[in-house]
């Protein structure tokens, strides 16, 4: 049981260039979510995943995409990366009104 | 708009000490408050979960409290040691689908 994982730990990319931030989870939730977290602000919520075949904005959703692929695997797209998109990025999945189950994060940096 | 407050950003305290963390609020129609650790350069690890229906709930060393009306709750740590040593962040669900929004944490430094 390995709980929520993600892929890859860290990245450099340079400005406009993309990637897709890899999530999966294993405890058959309903729910998966995409959180960033930066110094200062602390952790907000870029998008997140209700159920399998929805997808929603959060606090932060400019400059990413998402796509839920199935139940166990919500990905986080950069599109054209920006330095402002240099954070800490985390992956957290739960069943409504449980408790919320995170991954161990994706460190970023724009150059 | 939620707004999850915590005051102060760091705690330095000697080990042996019992310490409590403090979250404010500022909706109380709230279904329940979860509080978590950070280690540097890690990601979070749920503590506890706390029901709006309960008052308090336990694990181990740790007991957390929640009072909805105030708009506050405390994470109790027993017997504090360096181990403890962590950033605490305390989050509250924003509308029906769990989303959370998140205090700033406490970083606690436990010293020998």
């Amino acid at each position: 049981n390995a709980g929520v994982t993600q892929t890859p730990k860290f990245q450099v990319l340079k400005t406009g260039q993309s990637m897709t931030l890899q999530c999966a989870q294993d405890m058959n939730h309903n729910s998966m979510y995409w959180y960033r977290q930066d110094p200062g602000m602390g952790l907000r919520l870029i998008y997140y995943s209700a159920s399998e075949g929805t997808t929603d904005k959060g606090e932060v959703p400019n400059g990413y995409n998402v796509s839920r692929l199935n139940k166990r695997e919500f990905s986080l797209r950069l599109e054209s990366a920006a330095p402002s998109q240099t954070s800490v990025y985390f992956c957290a999945s739960s069943e409504v009104r449980h408790e919320q189950y995170f991954g161990p994060g994706t460190r970023l940096t724009v150059t | 708009k939620q707004e999850v407050t915590q005051i102060p950003a760091a705690l330095s305290v000697p080990e042996g000490e019992n310490l409590v963390l403090n979250c404010s609020f500022t909706d109380s129609a709230i279904y329940n408050l979860q509080w978590f650790r950070q280690d540097p350069g890690k990601g979070l690890t749920s503590l506890l979960l706390i029901q709006s229906s309960q008052r308090e709930q336990t694990s181990g060393r740790l007991n957390a409290s929640l009072d909805k009306s105030s708009g506050r709750s405390t994470l109790y740590i027993a017997a504090s040691q360096p181990g403890d040593s962590a950033t605490y962040l305390c989050a509250v669900p924003t509308g029906a689908n769990s989303k959370l929004t998140f205090g700033k944490g406490i970083t606690l430094s436990v010293r020998p």
